[in-house]
């Protein structure tokens, strides 16, 4: 089982819809999450992290559910400038581990 | 600026040859990481360090190596022995575990 995983779409969305992605981890005493946008061909930028009492920002919501080991990001209202990949992120005991992302196509 | 300096953006190789990539930070991070990505992959640990003159190996150290002499600096060299190295390349720092990694701008290496 991978460490962290993602379904890696794509998903392709109209404006203005709302879309759910979720991210399991594999090791219960992961302490730290967060959710990344990577534009193609750029370096991954944060989105947000992750709390334990779920957070918002904006049009994004972003829950953590520590009992079933899965984080998930809520975009609502998308946008075109939505579409990237959404790498979710799990802060290890050193290292930071990255799921391979899911794509996110925003149609007009 | 604060942030994280990788260069050179584009790097082409010749088989059997060796070359390094640059990555500077100014943010006082302690920690330091070498991810490498592959087209349609995520990214992949080659190599960590959470302190000066101390690192470790990743998940994909193979072919690779690196340096961590000074707090602001973590080179990483791709030696002839890494068999594919074109990919794209992203240094990456942390506060803590608790914190958010920051990512350089990567360097795309490209085997000619």
């Amino acid at each position: 089982r991978k460490e962290v995983e993602q379904d890696p779409g794509p998903f392709n969305v109209p404006e203005g819809a709302t879309v759910a992605f979720n991210c399991t981890y594999s090791n219960s005493a992961s302490q730290s999450f967060f959710w990344y946008r990577q534009d193609c061909r750029k370096e991954p930028k944060l989105l947000m992290s992750v709390y334990s009492s779920g957070n918002e920002d904006g049009r994004f919501t972003a829950q953590l559910n520590r009992a079933s080991q899965y984080i998930s990001l809520l975009i609502r209202d998308s946008k075109l400038s939505d579409s990237a990949t959404y790498l979710c992120v799990v802060g290890g005991t050193y290292k930071y581990i990255f799921g391979t992302g899911t794509r996110l196509k925003v149609l007009a | 600026d604060g942030g994280i300096t990788q260069s050179p953006k584009y790097l082409f190789r010749k088989e059997g040859q060796n070359v390094t990539l640059s990555c500077e930070q100014n943010l006082n991070h302690d920690a330091m990481y070498w991810y490498r990505q592959d087209p349609g992959q995520g990214l992949r640990l080659i190599y960590y360090s959470q302190i000066v003159n101390d690192f470790q190996k990743g998940d994909i150290a193979e072919g690779y190596s690196v340096s961590r002499e000074k707090k602001e600096s973590f080179p990483l060299t791709v030696t002839s022995a890494q068999k594919n190295p074109t990919a794209f390349y992203l240094c990456a720092t942390g506060q803590t575990m608790n914190t958010e990694a920051f990512f350089g701008q990567g360097t795309r290496l490209t085997v000619v």
